[in-house]
């Protein structure tokens, strides 16, 4: 199984660019969630997704949006970036069962935004 | 809102020694999960340890064990004998376990270093 599988894993943007983070898994795990992980800082979420077509705020969701069309993906844009938009990110999903799983994470994006 | 608090920023222990993380947790739900997650270098999330609120009993994987107090609000990791490799950022984690509110809160982390 591939897991969780972010693309790119790095990226640099200059400020007022959009792009699109990619997320997919193919675990049919029906919660995934987004995250920004600061430098020396835990990780914050971003949005999260009880399953196709659901979307919530997480704690830091002003300058990002996310869809989910699909079980299998939860892309995350970010539209005109800012340099306070630096950081890494992590997508994740897990199942909440039952049988509950914990979440298993994608190996992260870098993004620098210039 | 349930909140993740990880106090000590760093905490170093020597090779083969002994080493406790502390984790505190603030919530009103009564069945939920805790999670332990180590962050190398490398940046990927590994899962450490994992316990159920409703199990009393505290779990163990290998070296690395907690003692859960449910009462206390409290999920403390114990890693024995340890070695070079466990030097990394380890987070506490807490996920509800009602499906409808099953987000995955973190604490800030704590950067482990292990002395040769």
């Amino acid at each position: 199984n591939a897991g969780v599988t972010q693309t790119p894993k790095f990226r640099i943007l200059k400020i007022g660019q959009s792009m699109t983070l990619q997320c997919t898994q193919d675990m049919n795990h029906n919660y995934m969630y987004w995250y920004r992980q600061d430098p020396g800082m835990g990780l914050k979420l971003i949005y999260y997704s009880v399953g196709a077509g659901i979307t919530d705020k997480g704690e830091v969701p002003n300058g990002y949006n996310v869809s989910r069309s699909t079980t299998e993906d939860f892309p995350l844009r970010l539209e005109l970036a800012a340099p306070s938009q630096t950081s890494v990110y992590f997508c994740a999903s897990t199942f909440t069962g039952p049988p509950w799983t914990e979440a298993f994470f994608g190996q992260g994006t870098r993004l620098t935004v210039v | 809102a349930q909140t993740v608090t990880q106090s000590q920023p760093e905490m170093s222990v020597q090779e083969a020694e002994t080493v406790t993380l502390s984790c505190t947790y603030d919530t009103s739900e009564s069945d939920y999960y805790l999670f332990w997650y180590k962050q190398p270098p490398s940046r990927q999330m590994i899962l450490v340890i994992r316990q159920e609120a409703y199990k009393q009993q505290n779990a163990t994987e290998n070296r690395f064990s907690v003692n859960f107090q449910k009462a206390a609000k409290s999920f403390s990791l114990k890693i024995s004998d340890s070695q070079l490799g466990d030097a990394a950022m380890y987070f506490c984690a807490y996920r509800s376990a009602t499906g409808a509110n099953s987000k995955l809160t973190f604490g800030k982390g704590i950067t482990l270093s292990v002395r040769p």
